[in-house]
């Protein structure tokens, strides 16, 4: 299994909801990332996981709560988000550079938000 | 400040001939380079990459030359295909010391256009 999931393909919500994100992964890696993209834009980086662990948070506000509750998925709960916070969120996996590989992100397809 | 850059937005390449899209960088610490291809509303597909420590990767019909004194590296696509045709991504990683993830630096992207 070579592949990144994320669900939902599509989400639509209000600025008082609570919504969440999840990605998974099968290929053993120990590193996994959540990325923000907005159109005609490069991802930008917004949490690195690396074994379990949370090891970059890029200033991302606080409605933004990652959670890793196994090597295998990547949670992204959402709450009192803004307009402005729609964008496709990415997420990918790395093996980490211990496992002697060059540490490539393999991204999923992403979840296409939008905040009304 | 833009660390990674593509200055070509965009490149028209007929079936069968080369394209070659580049990419510059500033920081001298990044020692690891990548090329992602993206179909609009899809995740980045990773092409290939390339360590510092080398100057030319070869997969395929995709070929990752970079010159460490210009900071400078390109993506070789021979022959092109009209499936080629996506926004291609370069990405710089520095290895952040003693850790095992790297964050990764994209370019603003350059949309590559293969007609048949």
């Amino acid at each position: 299994d070579t592949e990144v999931t994320q669900t939902p393909k599509h989400l639509v919500m209000g600025m008082t909801n609570k919504k969440s994100l999840k990605c998974e992964q099968h290929m053993g890696h120990r590193a996994m990332y959540w990325y923000k993209q907005k159109a005609k834009k490069p991802p930008e980086l917004m949490f690195v996981y690396s074994y379990e662990k949370l090891s970059i948070n890029e200033s991302v506000p606080s409605r933004f709560s990652p959670e890793c509750p196994n090597s295998s998925l990547l949670n992204l709960h959402l709450h009192a988000l803004q307009p402005e916070d729609s964008a496709l969120y990415l997420c990918a996996s790395s093996p980490g550079w211990t496992s002697g590989s060059l540490n490539e992100q393999f991204f999923g397809p992403g979840t296409r938000l939008t905040v009304l | 400040d833009q660390q990674v850059k593509q200055n070509s937005p965009s490149l028209s390449v007929q079936e069968g001939r080369i394209s070659i899209l580049n990419c510059d960088y500033t920081n001298s610490m990044f020692d690891y380079f990548l090329w992602y291809k993206k179909y609009p509303a899809e995740g980045p597909t990773f092409l290939i990459s390339i360590s510092s420590i080398k100057d030319k990767n070869e997969d395929g019909r995709f070929t990752v030359f970079l010159n460490k004194s210009a900071k400078h590296l390109s993506l070789h696509i021979v022959p092109s295909q009209p499936g080629d045709s996506a926004v291609y991504f370069c990405a710089a990683s520095a290895r952040a010391g003693g850790t095992s993830y790297g964050k990764l630096t994209f370019g603003q992207g350059t949309i590559l256009t293969v007609h048949p």
